[in-house]
């Protein structure tokens, strides 16, 4: 069956450090995966793309990258703050290219 | 007003009740969906209207149903639930060029809290 794996536990890091966060899949062959933020009470907000054909994606302090090989996508955030604390979504399209099907994200608590 | 917006932002309603949510966007996208999110589980897509086709989740029980009006309006009418439908209720907008929902970012509205009795 199709999955979709994050870190269920939270990642508690120090302000300042870079947090890596990871998302493996299995049965799985997108041609594309997306990663979203989500605030305690709010949706999620879209981040970045990755398509299969580029092995690393940049925004601001943001870096994604993209192993097909590995089935993995790891998700960076570079010089972290506090106000990065939230919880961040991989999600990726089915091999029907008709769903977007998320994983259970990874809580990010960054401590000043 | 700008993005997505669902009303209302919290319900409760009883197992026999009849209620419907609504979601809005501004945003001038063309496919828009309905997401169930419950405590410590994925976000579980439960139905897309898509250059008006509609997608569902054979999961999604009928007592959901989902009403599509145009492509600004999204309703998802609930009726005779089950306390394990308490749940966040997300809707989402997309602009699909055809090509498959990965390729285009999602917007999301900030839910309705729904809680079954």
């Amino acid at each position: 069956s199709q999955k979709i794996e994050q870190n269920s536990e939270a990642l508690n890091i120090q302000e300042g450090k870079t947090a890596t966060l990871t998302c493996n899949y299995t049965n799985y062959s997108p041609a594309y995966l997306q990663w979203y933020r989500q605030d305690p009470g709010r949706g999620p907000v879209f981040l970045l793309l990755i398509r299969e054909n580029e092995k690393e994606k940049r925004k601001e302090r943001l870096k994604v990258t993209f192993d097909t090989t590995l089935k993995q996508s790891l998700f960076h955030i570079t010089a972290s703050q506090p106000a990065d604390s939230a919880t961040y979504l991989c999600a990726l399209v089915n091999n029907a290219g008709n769903m977007l099907t998320f994983g259970g994200g990874t809580r990010l608590m960054v401590k000043p | 007003e700008t993005g997505v917006t669902q009303t209302p932002r919290h319900l409760v309603m009883g197992m026999t009740n009849k209620k419907s949510l609504k979601c809005e966007q501004h945003l001038g996208h063309n496919a828009m969906y309905w997401y169930k999110q419950s405590a410590k589980k994925p976000l579980e897509l439960m139905f897309v209207y898509s250059l008006e086709e509609r997608v569902e989740n054979n999961s999604v029980p009928s007592r959901f149903s989902p009403e599509c009006p145009n492509s600004s309006h999204l309703f998802l009418h609930l009726h005779t639930l089950q306390p394990e439908d308490s749940a966040l209720y997300l809707c989402a907008s997309s602009q699909d060029h055809g090509m498959g929902q990965g390729l285009q970012p999602q917007h999301f509205g900030d839910g309705t809290r729904l809680s079954i009795l």
